[in-house]
């Protein structure tokens, strides 16, 4: 059973491009959350999405969007880059609940340089 | 809004040492609370949760014990292990129409044959 997995694993973008990340849920899964990890601070997060809309949204500004489709795969596409969204970009699946206690699975992450 | 405190590191301790890392949290509601860990070039998992007050959550000899009256929910182990060495997360969630994880700053541990 294929964990939560990510792609690419490594980016590099120069400032003012786009770039799209991409999640595929663990097995089973219909709920995807996208986080945030800059270098030796914890995961901040950035949205999560539930039957294809987003249900709830971190501290973040509009250039940050996202997608889920209807096999809960997921997108986050980040527009007009800057040098500050270098970070590591973990995606976690989880079975929907109105429960906050599920566990949630996280990928390896996607590490995106800005230059 | 909800925010998690937790110690500073790195710590670093001797192989069979007692380990504490303590974590504080703000919340509105009444959140579960989570320790993840991260080791080395490996991705974030989930190490205990405990769901309500007065819960303690285990797993391979780490515990945690949510107090409401102290709002903290301070990790513990009684000897630690040189694979130990990890980032321990300390994190809250609490269900707003949906639910979003808070995490604390991180805290290395490095533990020492």
């Amino acid at each position: 059973d294929a964990g939560v997995t990510q792609s690419p694993t490594h980016l590099i973008k120069t400032r003012g491009q786009q770039v799209t990340l991409r999640c595929s849920p663990k097995s089973g899964h219909d709920t995807v959350s996208w986080y945030q990890q800059a270098l030796g601070q914890g995961p901040q997060f950035i949205f999560q999405y539930y039957e294809e809309e987003e249900r709830q949204r971190g501290n973040f500004p509009d250039r940050f969007s996202g997608h889920q489709f209807p096999n809960y795969s997921s997108e986050l596409n980040v527009n007009a880059l800057l040098l500050g969204d270098s970070a590591l970009y973990l995606c976690a699946s989880s079975l929907a609940s109105l429960l906050s206690t599920d566990t949630q699975y996280f990928g390896p992450g996607t590490r995106l340089t800005v230059l | 809004g909800d925010s998690v405190t937790q110690m500073e590191g790195p710590v670093t301790l001797s192989e069979e040492a007692f380990l504490t890392i303590n974590c504080t949290y703000t919340a509105t509601g009444y959140p579960s609370l989570f320790w993840y860990v991260q080791y080395p070039g490996e991705g974030l998992q989930l190490l205990l949760k405990a769901t309500k007050a007065d819960d303690k959550g285990s797993n391979k000899g780490f515990e945690a014990t949510y107090r409401k009256e102290t709002t903290s929910f301070h990790l513990e182990k009684g000897s630690v292990q040189v694979s130990d060495s990890a980032v321990y997360f300390c994190a809250l969630s609490e269900n707003t129409g949906g639910f979003k994880t808070i995490f604390g700053a991180g805290t290395r541990l490095f533990v020492k044959a």
